[in-house]
């Protein structure tokens, strides 16, 4: 199974400022996702980094509240700009295992964001 | 796109009693259904999938049934332990823009609990 690290594991911030979280797998992969788990909630899919190109973005997030970047095959970042209290959510960036032939994918631990 | 509809929300057992949560998908090409466990700050686990050319999968007291023709698919927990205690997800492919490799779709959750 792939090892993946999120920093940092939580913060707490004031409304109007941004966050950039860190996703840092420790093999190469294809794939690399970001999902937010708001309180009490289920996941829902933000974007598909994609190494070397824009990220995709599900419907409901756009690039300028959430910019994405995807350096190299083992590391991504997920900016939260302008945040508000309403983005108080559990950050999730997740792999799959389409490198390894299986449909498995692996979360990181996620990064708990309070936004005052 | 695919729409996961999961129940119960919230399940309570005795230990040593058995569990089962269930959930229906609508895309009937979704070919892959995994189970995930998240407990209490951190992130989900993959504990079982099932892929749609079979209708049964198990792992010691865990198993996942699938009913292609209805669209669901259900987990089952055997002998249930304290350390059970858990919220599970379902997921299924997210097919939406005519690829899915690695995007899923979460069903909403269910808060399990296993009294001692």
């Amino acid at each position: 199974s792939a090892v993946i690290s999120q920093k940092p594991s939580r913060d707490i911030c004031q409304r109007g400022t941004s966050l950039t979280i860190q996703c840092q797998v420790d093999s190469q992969v294809t794939m690399m996702f970001w999902y937010r788990q708001q309180p009490g909630q289920s996941l829902t899919l933000i974007a598909t980094a994609n190494q070397g190109s824009e990220a995709t973005y599900e419907s409901g997030f756009v690039i300028d509240k959430f910019p994405i970047s995807r350096p190299n095959l083992t590391f991504s970042t997920l900016t939260v700009s302008n945040m508000s209290p309403e983005d108080s959510s559990i950050y999730l960036c997740s792999v799959d295992g389409f490198d390894r032939g299986t449909d498995t994918q692996y979360f990181g631990p996620g990064t708990r964001l309070t936004v005052l | 796109g695919e729409n996961v509809e999961q129940h119960p929300s919230t399940l309570s057992v005795q230990e040593g009693d058995s569990a089962v949560i269930k959930c229906t998908y609508s895309d009937s090409a979704s070919n892959y259904f995994p189970w995930y466990k998240q407990e209490l700050g951190k992130g989900p686990q993959l504990i079982i999938d099932i892929r749609s050319n079979v209708g049964e999968k198990k792992d010691q007291r865990i198993a996942v049934t699938l009913n292609k023709t209805a669209k669901h698919f259900s987990l089952h927990i055997t002998e249930t332990q304290p350390e059970d205690s858990a919220v599970y997800f379902c997921a299924a492919p997210n097919n939406a823009g005519g690829t899915s490799y690695g995007k899923l779709t979460f069903g909403q959750g269910t808060i399990l609990t296993v009294h001692p």
